[in-house]
């Protein structure tokens, strides 16, 4: 089944703790990006990846990184959490590029504490 | 810089009535395309639509129906005979293909249809 997949599904952890949440998709897409999603700003991109080892930064980059070895995985990283950062994040996917439809992961609540 | 307006924030009707959402973009792009997605309560999103700027065809999907209308820079989501399943936050998203790959979402429209 072609899929976006993101783990840990929710998290709760302290200010200051690093953590990744994982991304990969089995669709062989070139395109992969995080968002986060906060009640009121509807979704905001973090970053973008339109192939390995090509990132670049998306509308709201402060505080994450991301890489991209491989072309299936896009993990997110959050060196030091901070409250700010707690939100509902989602992975996704296109074909090439931004202007090709986006496939979802399921998402991930983050609480930082 | 490119952005998409939602304007209207919550919106309730009844069962079986028509209703509108409204999304107003901005961009410099000559080529781009815009996409609505479905975000019910359960929580993921669901791709509905992907229409680029040289197309201004209507689009008829069931009761879904698009209005791509580049004069006004809008692109209108209007769901006939509304269902409770239709309720569900809507998105509006816009990329460009001249400048950088990004997406821009809008704020959403969170649609409410009363039994």
């Amino acid at each position: 089944e072609a899929q976006v997949t993101q783990n840990p599904r929710y998290l709760i952890t302290v200010t200051g703790k690093k953590l990744t949440v994982t991304c990969s998709q089995n669709m062989n897409h070139e395109y992969m990006s995080w968002y986060r999603q906060d009640p009121g700003l509807g979704l905001r991109q973090i970053y973008y990846s339109m192939n390995v080892e090509v990132t670049d930064k998306g509308d709201v980059p402060e505080g994450y990184k991301v890489s991209r070895k491989e072309k299936r995985n896009f993990p997110l990283i959050l060196e030091s959490p901070s409250p700010n950062q707690t939100s509902l994040y989602f992975c996704a996917s296109s074909w090439a590029r931004s202007t090709d439809t986006q496939y979802f992961g399921p998402g991930t609540r983050l609480t930082v504490l | 810089a490119q952005k998409v307006t939602q304007a209207q924030t919550e919106i309730s009707v009844v069962e079986k009535e028509d209703v509108t959402l409204d999304c107003v973009y901005e961009t410099r792009d000559t080529t781009y395309y815009l996409f609505w997605y479905k975000q019910p309560p359960s929580g993921e999103l669901v791709f509905l639509i992907r229409r680029n700027s040289f197309d201004e065809q209507n689009e008829i999907s069931g009761r879904y129906s698009w209005n791509f209308q580049k004069s006004t820079s809008s692109f209108n989501f209007t769901i006939t005979a509304s269902q409770v399943v239709d309720s569900a936050v809507y998105f509006c998203a816009l990329s460009g293909r001249d400048r950088d790959d990004k997406i821009i979402f809008g704020k959403g429209t969170r649609l409410h249809i009363l039994p």
